[in-house]
This record gives C-alpha cells, sequence and structure tokens, in this order.
C-alpha cells in the first residue's frame, strides 16, 4: 500500500499571501497524484490532477508541482474562500487507493 | 450536468445491514468506473471501494473486506454499497463519485450519513 504523507497539519496563512502545501508518497506515483479542497459540510472538490494540470473551472491561481514522491500545491494568493482543508491522493498503484491525512489552511 | 444522489443512510444498530444507493445522471453512467469514498466525523478521507464500468471488477479496502459490498445497475443508472455487520467504527459520511481507480475523481455526490451506534 501506498502511504500518503502530508505536511503541515495546519497552515495559518494571511489572505492574499502565498500558501505551499506538501505531499509525499512512500513510493513513486509517476505523476498520478490529485488535489482535493473541502470546506466544512461540503463534498471533496477536485483541483488538481496528473500532478499538475488544473480541473475544470478552477482559479489559475491554485497549482501543483512533482512527481515521482515529492508533490507540491501551491496558491500563489490566498482569497477567503480558499480557506479549507486541502487532501492528496494517489491513483497510481491501486487498490487500495490513497489519500493523506489532510492540510488545513486556515486565517492567521 | 453530472449529478450523483446518495440515499439510504441512517442511524443502525452495531452488526445490522444498511444499503447504500446512489443515484447517477448527466453521464453515461454505464461507461464509467465508480467507487465510494467515506469520512468519519472530524476525520479525513478514506476510499472504501471501486467497480468498474460493467461490474466486472470489483474492490473493497482492508477495512470493509468480507463486510462491504459494492455493486452497480447500469439499467438503473445506480451505485449500491451493501453494508453488512457495521461497526461502530463506519460511522461516516458515505461519498459515490465518478471513476475508475486509474483515475482523479472530478465528480462527488453530497454524501449520505451511517451512524452505528447502540
Amino acid at each position: 500500500e501506498i502511504v500518503m504523507t502530508q505536511s503541515p497539519a495546519t497552515l495559518s496563512v494571511s489572505p492574499g499571501e502565498r500558501a505551499t502545501l506538501s505531499c509525499r508518497a512512500s513510493r513513486s506515483l509517476s505523476s498520478d497524484l490529485a488535489w482535493y479542497q473541502q470546506k466544512p459540510g461540503q463534498a471533496p472538490r477536485l483541483l488538481i490532477y496528473g500532478a499538475s494540470t488544473r480541473a475544470t473551472g478552477i482559479p489559475a491561481r491554485f497549482s501543483g508541482s512533482g512527481s515521482g514522491t515529492e508533490f507540491t500545491l501551491t496558491i500563489s494568493s490566498l482569497q477567503s474562500e480558499d480557506f479549507a482543508v486541502y487532501y492528496c491522493q494517489q491513483y497510481n498503484d491501486w487498490p487500495p487507493l490513497t489519500f493523506g491525512g489532510g492540510t488545513k489552511v486556515e486565517i492567521k | 450536468q453530472v449529478q450523483l444522489v446518495e440515499s439510504g443512510g441512517g442511524v443502525v444498530q452495531p452488526g445490522r445491514s444498511l444499503r447504500l444507493s446512489c443515484a447517477a445522471s448527466g453521464f453515461s453512467f454505464s461507461n464509467n468506473g465508480m467507487q465510494w469514498v467515506r469520512q468519519a466525523p472530524g476525520k479525513g478521507l478514506e476510499w472504501v471501494a471501486v467497480i468498474s464500468y460493467d461490474g466486472s471488477n470489483k474492490y473493497h479496502a482492508d477495512s470493509v473486506k468480507g463486510r462491504f459490498t459494492i455493486s452497480r445497475d447500469n439499467s438503473k443508472n445506480t451505485l449500491y454499497l451493501q453494508m453488512n455487520s457495521l461497526r461502530v467504527e463506519d460511522t461516516a459520511v458515505y461519498y459515490c463519485a465518478k471513476g475508475g481507480g486509474e483515475m482523479a475523481l472530478e465528480y462527488w455526490g453530497q454524501g449520505t450519513l451511517v451512524t452505528v451506534s447502540s
């Protein structure tokens, strides 16, 4: 089973600042990595797939990078609606499909 | 537009059974793999099961293997999760999502809450 580790668990950022979230896989995923955003009481929303491709309708301030075992989600200038929990997920080697534990982005 | 609507959640005693449904519309259901993902209260996302477009291939997480079964009825555009021998630790919001295991999950339902409690 591929273990996904996200860091930090919580990130405190001021509106307008840049946020950098990390996701590490226990073995190589190539680029089979997705990022999701989840707000309280809502279903997850796909942001990035293929490690770096934005999903339909996702603003350009969200970008993904990395390959192999190290991945990054960057939010270039945080807006109020971006404060949420973010999850990474691998779909390279399954079953099982595995998610990271999440990073909560909170207002500083 | 793609719509996924889960139903069937509720409060159930440990050891009992429950069947969740996910009604799909807005896309060719019979051509797409589908998944169930759950989220315990205050916790992260946990993959539960995946089924191929025609139902011929199914995989379940170790935590539910032997107790839960994913299935589908392509004539009704509906995905199911039969949950037997429920445990307190199965308490979660259960989401259905469009996509096989080889892809990211672009469409999710709103979720249905299952509470296992005596």
